[in-house]
């Protein structure tokens, strides 16, 4: 059985930082990009960002850019979400989310992780 | 940015086909994902790439994928059908994930 179980969250600052962990069983880590994705209070699901299998090609939506990093360490099976100079607009439980592969959507969630931005 | 547009709600009645669009400029040419949503769990993959479905999703699930307009339809709509329903496709012009607004179904 394929598990992404989710850790981190909680109450930040803004301008703080959080970091959210999802750690993957059941399948070869290595062989599957990685996503996260949100869904703020009352709001629809927003990608946030994606990695590739290696670690070597990341790209962020516009809204985290500059200020959230993914990373990932295959040997843990684990992905990472950094987030810094955090907003309240960053209130939202964010997922991780493994790739069947290319065209495949993401075919597993994590079980979400609550971020709450407020002084 | 590309951009996703749903309905933002559907009501249907039980028995009944429910059919939720994804709008998007030549969406036809990009691979198109559907995702259930209920409150309190995670999203579930119910169509992947255009009409594809993941194993232990019901045959009652299609979907299809032309021009402008990607389709989702669920035939004999039932109780447990009730969730948020979103579209997820990737943008290779900025290399992002975007998904729809997503549409509320109410199963009534």
């Amino acid at each position: 059985e394929v598990r992404l179980v989710q850790s981190g969250g909680g109450v930040g600052r803004p301008g703080g930082s959080l970091r959210l962990s999802c750690v993957v069983s059941g399948l070869k880590f290595e062989d599957h990009d990685m996503s996260w994705v949100r869904q703020g209070p009352g709001k629809g699901l927003e990608w946030v960002s994606y990695i590739n299998w290696n670690g070597r090609i990341r790209s962020y939506a516009d809204s985290v850019k500059g200020r959230f990093t993914i990373s990932r360490d295959n040997a843990k099976k684990s992905l990472f979400l950094q987030m810094n100079s955090l907003r309240a607009e960053d209130t939202a439980v964010y997922y991780c989310a493994r790739e069947g592969g290319y065209n495949y959507g993401y075919v597993s969630w994590g079980q979400g992780a609550l971020v709450t931005v407020s002084s | 940015s590309y951009v996703l547009t749903q309905p933002p709600s559907l009501s249907v009645a039980p028995g009944r086909t429910a059919t939720i669009s994804c709008g998007g400029d030549n969406i036809g040419g990009k691979s198109v994902h559907w995702y259930q949503h209920k409150p309190s769990q995670a999203p579930v993959l119910v169509i992947y790439h255009d009409f594809r479905r993941p194993s232990g999703i019901p045959e009652r699930f299609s979907a299809s994928n032309s021009g402008n307009t990607a389709t989702l339809t669920i035939s004999g709509a039932e109780a447990g059908d009730e969730a948020d329903y979103y579209c997820q496709a990737w943008d290779s012009s900025s290399d992002h994930g975007v998904f729809g607004g997503g549409t509320k179904l109410t199963v009534l």
